[in-house]
């Protein structure tokens, strides 16, 4: 059971640059998401999908989008990489409220 | 205003010892979950145990428990017996209202847990 994947693990761009960062789940979840974690911080919340076709907005959505056409996968699209975008990226997938979150395994991103 | 706060980012505990990491959070909102999880330096993010704001007793999973005190807004995760694997980061998490919700949740900045031998 392969539960959240991501790809790819490690990603250096450059400035301005453009790409997606894969994430798909086998679970049959409807509520996955995208964090950033930052070093030395916890995760926030960049943008999360409560079934396919529905995103919303979270805590730190600017330079990046997502879309989710089907329940499996839910990329997540950095339009024109800056500095201030490198970090890990973790994609998160739950089945309800009251259940734990299950996480990829991150993706490092440099912007140079 | 944080929702969630850790407010001790580093803590060492001796080896077979119990060690307790607190977290503090605010919501107004009467349903809520409270999530602890721990990442490793290799990064990935496993999940240790949940509380729910309607739970009438503490939860528990192994060597790990959670004390939870609604009225003072705490969630402080206990580790008894600590071992040299538990070296790690810990974050409390939470998510609020109903499972619309289930894909939102909010960290706090973490406790750095070092296990001595």
């Amino acid at each position: 059971n392969a539960g959240v994947t991501q790809t790819p693990k490690f990603q250096v761009l450059k400035t301005g640059q453009s790409m997606t960062l894969q994430c798909a789940q086998d679970m049959n979840h409807e509520y996955m998401s995208w964090y950033r974690q930052d070093p030395g911080m916890g995760l926030r919340l960049i943008h999360y999908s409560v079934g396919a076709g529905i995103t919303d907005q979270g805590e730190v959505p600017n330079g990046y989008n997502v879309s989710r056409s089907t329940t499996e996968d839910f990329p997540l699209r950095l339009l024109s990489a800056a500095p201030s975008q490198t970090s890990v990226y973790f994609c998160a997938s739950s089945s309800d409220l009251n259940t734990e979150a299950f996480f990829g395994q991150g993706t490092r991103l440099t912007v140079v | 205003a944080q929702k969630i706060t850790q407010t001790q980012p580093g803590m060492f505990v001796q080896e077979k010892e119990a060690v307790t990491l607190d977290c503090t959070y605010d919501t107004s909102d009467p349903s809520y979950g409270l999530f602890w999880y721990k990442q490793p330096s290799s990064g990935e993010m496993i999940f240790l145990i949940y509380q729910g704001s309607y739970d009438q007793q503490n939860a528990t999973e192994g060597r790990y428990s959670l004390n939870f005190q609604k009225a003072r807004k705490s969630a402080n995760l206990v580790i008894s017996a600590s071992q040299l694997g538990d070296s790690a980061m810990y974050f409390c998490a939470m998510r609020e209202g109903y499972n619309t919700n289930a894909g939102k949740s909010t960290f706090g900045d973490g406790t750095t847990l070092t296990v001595k031998p």
